[in-house]
Formats: C-alpha cells, structure tokens, sequence
C-alpha cells in the first residue's frame, strides 16, 4: 500500500506551549487528508479533514483555534496543537486519501503527544 | 459520517483457526475499509470493499458486503500469533470514514 509518514513518533510537552505534528503522504498525492485523536483502548475519532489549498472542515465538539491545520502542499499536512493542556495528551494519527471519495485512505504510524 | 460496530468486541482462537469479525452500519455508503492496528500502532489498511462489490480476497483475508443488510465480515483464515491485533472497519460515505470500537482479536500459538 501507499506510505504515510507522521512525525515526531513521540512528543513530550510543557503546558501551554505548542505542537506541531507532521503527516506526509511520501508516495502519492493527497488532496484529502484527515486527522484522528485516539484515547487508550478507545476507537479513533475523527477530528478534521483537511483539503489541499483550502480550510480545513472540522467536526463537531472539535476547538479549530486550538488544533490549527494547515494543507499546504499535495504531500504535506500539519495539525499544531495550540496552548496544549495535559487533557490534550493523546494519540494522533493521520490517514491521506490515495485518490478521489471512493478510493483507500492509509494511516500515518501516530503521535503520542504528553503534555505535562 | 457514520460509525462501523464491530462485533465480537473481542475474540480468541487457536492459531491455524479462522476467525471472522463481522461491522454494521447505518445509512448508505460508498465504500468500506477494514483495518488492523497494533497496540500504541497507526493503522494498517487491509482492503477496500465498495458498495456494488459483493465479495473481495487479498491472501488470507476474505471480506464481504451485504448492502441490503447494511453489513461486512472479515474472516481471516489459518491465522497466526502475528494477526493478534484489533480489526476496525470504517464505513465511507462521500469520502470521510470513522470508526467504531474494534474487535480485539488474539491469536495464541
């Protein structure tokens, strides 16, 4: 399958700064990307989808001013948490979409993000 | 959006069994995907089912859609110690897919 590549694996926090994850599709380009945020032995839960060159589209309950996302480039998406508090603490995974709505989507290998 | 349900929520066999998880959803959609993580792991995509296929293989994975029934099963067969893991499937409606909670399977040697 295609490869995505989320960075840093591992991140570790003070409170109230800031945090910027990475997720590149290293294969293929990806209009849509999405970003998820999993608790321990939880399901993911879908967080934003974000579209190349354009706003991304956030569900509901989910702050836009404190989880920025940024799809600049066919490749490249970024999710930055904002003034991260410890109950942001948590795993992000991405996935990019292989090609239009009805095509494979592949997951990048996660963040764990720790604010302390 | 729509979120899959897994079903068992977890599962236990003997390595060389066959093991079959089963998703159901909601409303209409235009695809469905099946994934295995690991723990503390991103997801691995394992196959893609669209809504007017009825039946796909990729080596011991066999998948099945049943639209009319708004349903899909997995069925791994021989498996093995490596396949221990949680399976989640993700329904897809206009290109966005969530998730439900998984079944967690374990495969002991």
């Amino acid at each position: 399958g295609a490869v995505v590549s989320q960075h840093p694996s591992r991140v570790i926090c003070k409170s109230g700064t800031s945090v910027k994850i990475e997720c590149r599709s290293l294969d293929f380009q990806a209009t849509t990307m999405f970003w998820y945020r999993q608790f321990p032995k939880q399901s993911l839960m879908l967080m934003a989808t974000s579209n190349e060159g354009s706003k991304a589209t956030y569900e509901q309950g989910v702050e836009k001013d404190k989880f920025l996302i940024n799809h600049a480039s066919l490749t490249l998406s970024t999710l930055t948490v904002t003034s991260a508090h410890p109950e942001d603490s948590s795993f992000y995974i991405c996935s990019a979409r292989l090609g239009n709505w009805n095509t494979e989507a592949f997951f990048g290998q996660g963040t764990r993000l720790t604010v302390v | 959006s729509q979120q899959g349900e897994e079903d068992p929520q977890a599962l236990s066999i003997q390595e060389g069994e066959n093991a079959t998880m089963n998703c159901s959803y909601k409303t209409s959609i235009n695809n469905l995907q099946w994934y295995r993580q690991n723990s503390g792991r991103g997801l691995v995509h394992l196959i893609l089912i669209r809504s007017n296929e009825r039946e796909k293989h990729s080596g011991r994975l066999r998948v099945t859609l049943d639209t009319s029934k708004k349903s899909s099963s997995l069925l791994i067969t021989a498996s093995r110690a490596a396949d221990t893991a949680s399976y989640f499937c993700a329904p897809g409606n206009a290109g966005k897919s969530t998730f439900g909670d998984g079944t967690t399977l374990t495969v002991k040697p």
